[in-house]
């Protein structure tokens, strides 16, 4: 069975360009989760999907983040524009319903210059 | 809010030492109690964990047990070895708030031959 993915593994951008991240989670999970870890801090929740419908999200830091789940299947996290303060690395990771064990991707290392 | 705090790292060890890595929560509730390792290079990946309290979760030589009476969950390893080196997560679900997150802010931990 093929865990979460993850795409790209690795995205350089410049201050005020456009990055998307790609996260596929195992098939059949139905719930979705991004997290974030920046400058080696804590992991921190950034939102949550049930199928295709946004469960929380609490944690987006603001409206330069938008997040989609198209058909419940892949997920979107689009940061238009971004910030210095964006570096970090994008954790997905996925679920079962009624299961607490998330299965995470490997992180998309984002780093913003 | 529920919180988890970890011991601060990096954490250097001969190999064959003994490894304790300190957690301590503050909750809502019970909630079941994880760590997760991230190995270089690596995704998150759940170590092992524990659903109430006295319970005991174990993986690889790895120990930590639910202490509700000091709310902690302390990682220990009798001997430690080189392909240990990692980062380890501890973590609990937010009470009642469909499954997320909340993590410790993770402990560097480098074990030389």
């Amino acid at each position: 069975e093929a865990g979460v993915t993850q795409f790209p593994s690795h995205s350089v951008i410049e201050k005020g360009q456009t990055v998307t991240l790609r996260c596929d989670p195992i098939s059949g999970h139905d719930n979705l989760y991004w997290y974030r870890r920046v400058m080696g801090k804590e992991i921190k929740f950034l939102l949550h999907f049930v199928k295709e419908s946004k469960q929380d999200e609490s944690g987006m830091p603001n409206n330069r983040f938008l997040a989609e789940r198209t058909g419940g299947t892949y997920s979107t996290l689009k940061v238009q524009p971004a910030e210095l303060e964006d570096s970090g690395v994008y954790f997905c990771a996925s679920s079962l319903t009624g299961q607490e064990t998330q299965y995470f991707g490997p992180g998309t290392r984002l780093l913003v210059l | 809010g529920d919180s988890v705090t970890q011991m601060e790292g990096p954490v250097t060890l001969s190999e064959e030492a003994f490894l304790t890595i300190n957690c301590t929560y503050t909750a809502t509730g019970y909630p079941s109690l994880f760590w997760y390792v991230q190995y270089p290079g690596e995704g998150l990946q759940l170590l092992l964990k524990a659903t109430k309290a006295d319970d005991k979760g174990s993986n690889k030589g790895f120990e930590a047990t639910y202490r509700k009476e000091t709310t902690s969950f302390h990682l220990e390893k009798g001997s430690v070895q080189v392909s240990d080196s990692a980062v380890y997560f501890c973590a609990l679900p937010a009470y009642n708030q469909g499954g997320k997150l909340i993590f410790g802010q993770g402990t560097e931990l480098s074990v030389k031959p």
